[in-house]
Parts: C-alpha cells; sequence; structure tokens
C-alpha cells in the first residue's frame, strides 16, 4: 500500500546536537511538507517542497533546515539553533499544483524530546 | 497569507446528538479548498470532508456536512447522531489552488459523552 513513513517514531535531542526526521513518501507526490504541532496546539508549517530540488520556508522555519534531492524523501533536520525543539512532527505529501484539490496524505509523526 | 481561524478550543455532545464546528477564514483569492481533518488520540490526520470554493453545494459524507458561506468566508463541520469514536481534535485547513501552501487552524477538541 501506498502511503507516508517517518522515522523514528520517538527521538531524544542532546544540547548543542542536530538531529534529523526522516520522511519517505511512496505515493509519486510531487509536494511534501513539514508541520510541528505543540501540545492542544494546531500544524504549523515549518517548510513545503513543490517539487525536486526545490523548497519553501512556511511561517516558522527559523532553527530548521531541509533537503529535496529526490522525489520519494523530503528530511527535516531540528539544528541546535532550534532553541525549543520538544514537539510533535507531521510529514505530509500531495499530489502537487494544480491539484490542491486532492488533500495531503500524512504519516504518523515523530516525537522529539529533549534530554 | 491566508489564515485559518476556529474559535472554539473545546466543545462537547451527547451520543446521537448533532454538533457544528465553526471555521473562519481570511483570503483575498477566489479559487481554493477547504478541508476538514480529524485527528484521534492515535495522532494520525484523517481527511473528514472536502469543498471546492467554486462550488455553492455543501459537502457531504455520510454524518458529516458542512456550512459554506463564501461570503462571509465561513466553513462550519456539522457532525449529525454523533458517536465516541468522533471524539477528536478537528482542525479545518485552507488551500489556494494556485499553491500548496495549505493553512491550519488551532484546532477544536470534540469529546461525545455516553
Amino acid at each position: 500500500d501506498g502511503g507516508i513513513t517517518q522515522s523514528p517514531k520517538y527521538l531524544f535531542r542532546k544540547e548543542g546536537q542536530n538531529v534529523t526526521l526522516s520522511c519517505e513518501q511512496n505515493l509519486n507526490h510531487d509536494a511534501m511538507y513539514w508541520y510541528r504541532q505543540d501540545p492542544g496546539q494546531g500544524l504549523r508549517l515549518i517548510y513545503y517542497s513543490q517539487i525536486v530540488n526545490d523548497f519553501q520556508k512556511g511561517d516558522i522555519a527559523e532553527g530548521y533546515s531541509v533537503s529535496r534531492e529526490k522525489k520519494e524523501s523530503f528530511p527535516l533536520t531540528v539544528t541546535s539553533a532550534q532553541k525549543n525543539p520538544t514537539a510533535f512532527y507531521l510529514c505530509a505529501s500531495s499530489p502537487g499544483p494544480g491539484l490542491s484539490n486532492q488533500p495531503q496524505h500524512f504519516g504518523d509523526g515523530t516525537r522529539l524530546s529533549i534530554l | 497569507a491566508q489564515t485559518v481561524t476556529q474559535s472554539q478550543p473545546e466543545m462537547s455532545v451527547q451520543e446521537a446528538e448533532t454538533v457544528t464546528l465553526s471555521c473562519t477564514y481570511d483570503t483575498s483569492e477566489n479559487n481554493y479548498y477547504l478541508f476538514w481533518y480529524k485527528q484521534p488520540p492515535s495522532r494520525q490526520m484523517i481527511l473528514v470532508i472536502r469543498q471546492e470554493a467554486y462550488k455553492q453545494q455543501n459537502a457531504t459524507e455520510n454524518r458529516f456536512s458542512v456550512n459554506f458561506q463564501k461570503a462571509a468566508k465561513s466553513f462550519s463541520l456539522k457532525i449529525s447522531d454523533s458517536q465516541l469514536g468522533d471524539t477528536a481534535m478537528y482542525f479545518c485547513a485552507f488551500i489556494s489552488y494556485n499553491n500548496n501552501d495549505m493553512r491550519f487552524g488551532a484546532g477544536t477538541r470534540l469529546t461525545v459523552k455516553p
């Protein structure tokens, strides 16, 4: 079955450490997204990518970085510059530009905590 | 930038009753799409219903229906015959026709009581 795989499910970060969250999709979708969700709050967009080798900042991009070298993969790096990284991170994908009526498909999320 | 507002942080309803969740949005665009997503305790994001802005007819999906008022920029979700499994966070979302920048509201936590 096609879908989005996020790994790991739980991740811990030490002070000053960069960590990378994985997101892989086999839906042949062009667009991919990263959201952050804090307890009791909605989803805030970190970065999104509409095609390979291109990505745009969302509302809260500071302290995060992404790459889109392959259509299937959109890893998110939480850098040491992100001072409050503890949150639930959701990756999503959608078919792409001009197909905005198609809903986003979501992964199961990664919970990141500070040690 | 577009914004989505859900003014009800929490709501509750008795099983088998009907409940309406509110959502308003702000945009200068004319062509866009609106969605309601459900997030149960498992934290999966599940699409509930979608609405194309160019369609006047309100979308319906089994027990779920919307009241889409384009001029008022309002997109409420009505859940009929509420079931215990409907207990979840519900998010309203907006996406422009011209790009893939989807915006979510802060969510409404719905509890269905037996």
